[in-house]
């Protein structure tokens, strides 16, 4: 069965501080995807990154990093020099890949509340 | 904003009533998933269609059913609605295999 656990309820930072969100998650797959999704205030899921499993290289983009350890089962994701726009809950989530029969279907953590105060 | 739409935004009905949630994926998207956030259970998944079939079901209550229309739009019922049905409801589609899902904003669905 697979399972992502978000250990951290809540990060509060002051801006232009890094935060660091940890991600581990259990799965009997070889192949499968990992996700975060960012949940603003308002509600809505926004997706920020999707990494297979077989790419384990480090990712940047813009203020935002992730590194993949498939060693110990990690996925964490770092803001660097936050800003009250981060604000939010931080969702990391796992997902078998085709051809399994769930394929598609994200399993979730429960999520990383985020509060960047100015 | 991105592409998923789901309307309404807001329903707020009694219990023992019955509604319809509505999700129009992203132009070309075949895959419609749907997902439920309340406070206890978090993000959980409910079901899922591709290209107008069945393809993989969560914890979804009998009272719920959904399907998916030759246009690729989707609706999720929910009938002899409860309490603890209240929650923000989600649809999501993604194109085909392996590719990732972008999320609507959510109806919010409120129960009294």
């Amino acid at each position: 069965a697979q399972k992502v656990t978000q250990a951290q309820t809540e990060i509060s930072v002051v801006e232009k501080e890094d935060v660091t969100l940890d991600c581990v998650y259990e799965t009997r797959d070889t192949t499968y995807y990992l996700f975060w999704y960012k949940q603003p205030p308002s509600g809505e899921l926004v997706f920020l990154i999707r990494r297979n499993s077989f790419d384990e290289q480090n990712e940047i983009s813009g203020r935002y990093s992730w590194n993949f350890q498939k060693s110990t089962s990690s996925f964490n994701f770092t803001i660097t020099a936050s800003q009250v726009v981060d604000s939010a809950v931080y969702f990391c989530a796992l997902s078998e890949a085709y051809p399994s029969d769930s394929w598609g279907k994200l399993q979730f953590g429960a999520g990383t509340q985020v509060v960047v105060t100015p | 904003d991105s592409g998923v739409t789901q309307t309404p935004k807001h329903l707020i009905t009694a219990t023992g009533q019955r509604v319809t949630l509505r999700c129009s994926p992203r132009s070309g998207d075949l895959s419609v998933y749907w997902y439920q956030q309340s406070l206890d259970q978090g993000l959980q998944f409910l079901i899922q269609y591709y290209n107008g079939e069945e393809r993989a079901k969560g914890n979804i209550l009998e009272r719920f059913s959904a399907q998916q229309f030759p246009d690729l739009h989707s609706e999720l019922n929910l009938s002899s609605l409860e309490l603890g049905d209240s929650a923000l409801y989600f649809c999501a589609s993604s194109a085909t295999v392996n590719t990732e899902a972008f999320f609507g904003q959510g109806t919010r669905l409120t129960v009294v």
